[in-house]
């Protein structure tokens, strides 16, 4: 089975903080994808990546930066986090990135930025 | 950008059919049509997937017209445990991205 690991299910921080969130695939998939999930707006792709050091601005990339240093780790960083922000977040993995192939999701993360 | 659009809710009694439309304007002409179940504080999970006319598993059925602009997900005789927000999720022909719908809360009664 895929396993998709996210490094916290939930987390406070504070405005104006700098926010690491991770992912972690164990399937070797080449692509990785990070979301927004908010009550009305349903799955936002921030950004995805679909290899090593590569990554790719999603709908709403604003305010967010990401990393993929290993092909297995892709991380979401907000360099100064903003009330805006709060959300569910979501790392999903894929072989190759197509609507055909299955997506496996992390587990989220709540973030609540105060 | 493709427009993906689903209700925003929809409501059913434990043992009646429940069927969830998605409209996508611009789907991508390779790419297939893939469906998803979230449960509250889950990442959402796999349940049907088909690129065209009707595909059926253990768990539902697919129905996608000839011109691929929508899909319909067909889910028979629901129980509580189907309570959960589904969305599609299909490729953009335009910019090559996947666009998921905005999901649709199916509450199902005793």
């Amino acid at each position: 089975d895929v396993k998709v690991t996210q490094s916290s299910r939930y987390l406070v921080k504070r405005t104006g903080e700098k926010v690491f969130l991770e992912c972690v695939q164990d399937m070797d998939h080449e692509n990785m994808f990070w979301y927004r999930q908010d009550p009305g707006l349903g799955l936002r792709l921030i950004y995805f990546s679909y290899d090593v050091k590569m990554k790719e601005k999603g709908d709403i990339p604003e305010g967010y930066s990401v990393s993929r240093e290993k092909k297995e780790r892709f991380s979401l960083i907000l360099e100064s986090a903003s009330t805006n922000q709060t959300s569910m977040y979501l790392c999903a993995s894929v072989p190759s990135g197509r609507a055909q192939e299955t997506q496996y999701f992390g587990p989220g993360t709540r973030l609540l930025v105060l | 950008l493709a427009k993906t659009t689903q209700p925003i809710s929809m409501d059913s009694y434990e043992g009646q059919e429940v069927n969830i439309t998605c409209s996508h304007n611009n789907i991508a002409t390779n790419d297939y049509i893939t469906w998803y179940q979230q449960f509250p504080n889950q990442g959402p999970r796999f349940i049907i997937q088909g690129y065209k006319t009707k595909v059926t598993n253990e768990v539902a059925s697919l129905f996608i017209p000839a011109d691929r602009k929508s899909s319909t997900l067909s889910l028979p005789r629901v129980s509580l445990s189907d309570t959960a927000v589904y969305y599609c999720l299909v490729g953009d022909e335009n910019t090559d991205k996947l666009i998921f719908g905005t999901g649709t809360r199916l509450q199902v009664f005793p």
